[in-house]
């Protein structure tokens, strides 16, 4: 069975700071992995994705995620937050029509 | 700019209603998805379709239905909503071709008392 564990629940960082976010799965055969960031009131929007290849994946608003395989880890990067980071990421996998997704990691970006 | 469209952003319900919750995308996606969106446990797969008139069930189907009529329309169908239904629920689309990436709308928060 496939799942998704993010095991940090909340997270604050100062705006300017570095971010990470950390995503462990367990899946039978190569995943998709995926992030995604909700905010306030909206619905999930996609980060960044992992299908094959380079295992450094670039997304948008400057957010990367590293796929190591050896430790089943997905992790989330963002050298310098901003405040409009604020928000809750989920990381998932899957394949085809079934996605797993992780509890979610809420960030509070402090001035 | 609006893709996929959830018609109720909220609604409040009583125990043993009927409940429809409309999701409509207009991306000519093959794929539709209902998921539930509760504190704690991320999002769980309700039911999903790949064609019209076609449906699977997911993680959590137990106490829901899905209506696929067209293939721009999918329903979610609470035929006797309880108060442990009360949650979000997000709709998703996707297409054959775009590897599971999805495309969410904005939710609808469910009260059910």
């Amino acid at each position: 069975a496939q799942s998704v564990t993010q095991p940090d629940i909340h997270i604050t960082v100062s705006e300017g700071a570095s971010l990470e976010l950390r995503c462990n799965y367990s899946y039978g055969a190569t995943p998709y992995l995926f992030w995604y960031v909700q905010s306030p009131g909206q619905g999930l929007q996609l980060l960044l994705k992992y299908f094959s290849g380079d295992t450094l994946v670039q997304g948008i608003k400057g957010f990367e995620a590293e796929f190591k395989r050896s430790q089943s880890s997905f992790n989330l990067r963002k050298p310098s937050v901003h405040w409009s980071d604020a928000a809750e990421y989920f990381c998932a996998v899957g394949a085809r029509y079934k996605l797993s997704f992780g509890a979610g990691t809420t960030v509070t970006v402090r001035a | 700019d609006v893709k996929v469209t959830q018609s109720s952003r909220y609604l409040v319900k009583r125990t043993g209603e009927k409940v429809f919750l409309e999701c409509v995308q207009d991306m000519d996606h093959e794929n539709m998805f209902w998921y539930r969106q509760d504190p704690g446990l991320g999002l769980r797969l309700i039911y999903f379709s790949y064609d019209v008139k076609m449906k699977e069930k997911g993680d959590i189907p137990e106490g829901y239905s899905v209506s696929r009529e067209k293939k721009e329309r999918f329903s979610l169908i609470l035929e006797s909503a309880s108060t442990n239904q009360t949650s979000m629920y997000l709709c998703a689309s996707s297409s054959e071709s775009g590897a599971n990436v999805l495309t969410f709308g904005a939710g609808s928060r469910l009260t059910v008392l």
